[in-house]
């Protein structure tokens, strides 16, 4: 099953405006990372959010981590019609387990930014 | 530098017939990854190789099988291929799975359609 959940599964906004995309899951994690795949592209690592780590910035993105509540935003500030792409979360889980080290990803946010 | 090419980019089979998806990375990782992406369900794992010489199963490895030719060569073969396995298939890499905090960097992907 997926570990990370994502909303909304579509977002379509004006340029200039913000985008905020939700990831919650399920279990402990080592790092939550955020990817962004452009329409028939590979995916591209965007941010790595450690988890002892809060809030990360890169550029115009900002995200937040919430390990109580186990759920992760991603800020996208004054949006540009070539942000338009999938974005996906992706949990690592913790230490020992077999899984380590390996990513499990949600199901993505398709966001639009329409000029 | 390429970072990850897979080869082919669309491929049309027939039910019941084989091929090998082959992925090569220039980046020097240890860790590779074989993922299938179809619409709705995000990522799955299907095989990983966390270094030259070990393979091991994913989330999703049933009518798939992988070799790990050399640290740079990691090769998805579907031997009878049947519809259920129509989807976009995604190789990735890492620095080594295992090690913290490592984002995975990814391929174009190969279009695989199944007859």
């Amino acid at each position: 099953s997926q570990q990370g959940e994502e909303d909304p599964q579509a977002l379509s906004i004006q340029e200039g405006e913000n985008a905020t995309m939700n990831c919650s899951y399920k279990t402990s994690i080592n790092n939550l990372q955020w990817y962004r795949q452009n329409s028939g592209r590979g995916l591209v690592h965007l941010i790595l959010i450690r988890s002892n780590e809060r809030e990360k910035h890169s550029g115009r993105l900002r995200v937040t981590l919430d390990t109580s509540k186990k759920s992760s935003s991603l800020l996208i500030t004054a949006s540009r019609a070539a942000d338009t792409a999938s974005y996906f979360c992706a949990t690592d889980l913790p230490v020992g387990g077999t899984s380590y080290g390996k990513l499990t990803f949600g199901q993505g946010t398709i966001l639009t930014v329409h000029p | 530098n390429a970072g990850v090419t897979q080869t082919p980019k669309f491929q049309v089979l027939k039910t019941g017939q084989s091929m090998t998806l082959q992925c090569a990375q220039d980046m020097n990782h240890n860790s590779m990854y074989w993922y299938r992406q179809d619409p709705g369900m995000g990522l799955r794992l299907i095989y990983y190789s966390a270094s030259e010489g070990t393979t091991d199963k994913g989330e999703v490895p049933n009518g798939y099988n992988v070799s790990r030719l050399n640290k740079r060569e990691f090769s998805l073969r579907l031997e009878s291929a049947a519809p259920s396995q129509t989807s976009v298939y995604f190789c990735a890499s890492s620095d080594g799975l295992g090690m913290r905090n490592q984002p995975q960097h990814f391929g174009d992907g190969t279009r695989l359609s199944i007859l």
